[in-house]
């Protein structure tokens, strides 16, 4: 079945590394999906990897899949204020682009 | 590059009207997916359309419809509006479509409030 679930929120200080885990259900997903939400705006695609790769790294950003235990998780490195939002993780499985997102984690950085 | 355009970006409507949202996807995308953002149900998949073709449909009543034109625009279309209909509107494109779907690009919503 199709479940995606995230913890509801992570409090992290400047210059940290911030890691935000997310688990799915589903084996068949072909990509998952990272995005920032600030207030009031849409959803900015991050990061997204493969479902046949374990690790991507975009700069600051590294996605690390684990398939046997269903498990995506996002690692901010050297974090910043301005990374304060709230992120969805989301796979697609379906015909018709069909994301199914977590219900997102708000995270906090301290200055 | 222009990004994925929705407009309106905000609007106000009462019940029982009518609303049509606008997504115009980025140049060169064929496939323009719809979802709705709401602060108890969460971001949910209405439909998708690509090359003018639904594809897949979410679990939302008739009065949900959309549309996609030749040029990849789309359309929305939310009839006999209900107070639970107000709700932050998505639109997403992306190349293709599933399952080699890769890049998948969100606009900044069109928020309904229905009065």
């Amino acid at each position: 079945g199709e479940d995606v679930e995230q913890s509801l929120f992570l409090s992290v200080r400047e210059g940290d590394s911030s890691v935000i885990n997310c688990t799915y259900t589903d084996s068949s997903s072909t990509y998952l999906y990272w995005y920032k939400q600030e207030p009031g705006a849409g959803l900015q695609l991050l990061t997204y990897i493969f479902s046949n790769m374990d690790m991507k790294q975009d700069q600051r950003l590294t996605v690390l899949l684990n398939k046997k235990d269903k498990h995506l998780s996002l690692r901010i490195a050297d974090t910043q204020t301005g990374d304060s939002a709230i992120y969805f993780c989301a796979e697609v499985l379906a015909a018709g682009n069909k994301l199914t997102f977590g219900g997102g984690t708000r995270v906090l950085v301290k200055p | 590059k222009a990004g994925v355009t929705q407009t309106p970006r905000y609007l106000i409507k009462t019940r029982g009207q009518q609303v049509t949202l606008s997504c115009s996807p980025i140049s060169g995308h064929r496939s323009v997916s719809w979802y709705q953002q709401t602060p108890g149900q969460g971001l949910q998949f209405l439909f998708e359309y690509f090359s003018e073709t639904q594809r897949n449909k979410g679990n939302f009543p008739g009065r949900f419809s959309g549309r996609q034109f030749s040029n990849s625009r789309s359309e929305m279309n939310v009839s006999t509006l209900e107070l639970g209909d107000s709700a932050l509107y998505l639109c997403a494109s992306s190349l293709v479509s599933h399952p080699n779907t890769g890049e998948l690009f969100f606009g900044e919503g069109s928020r309904l409030t229905v009065l």
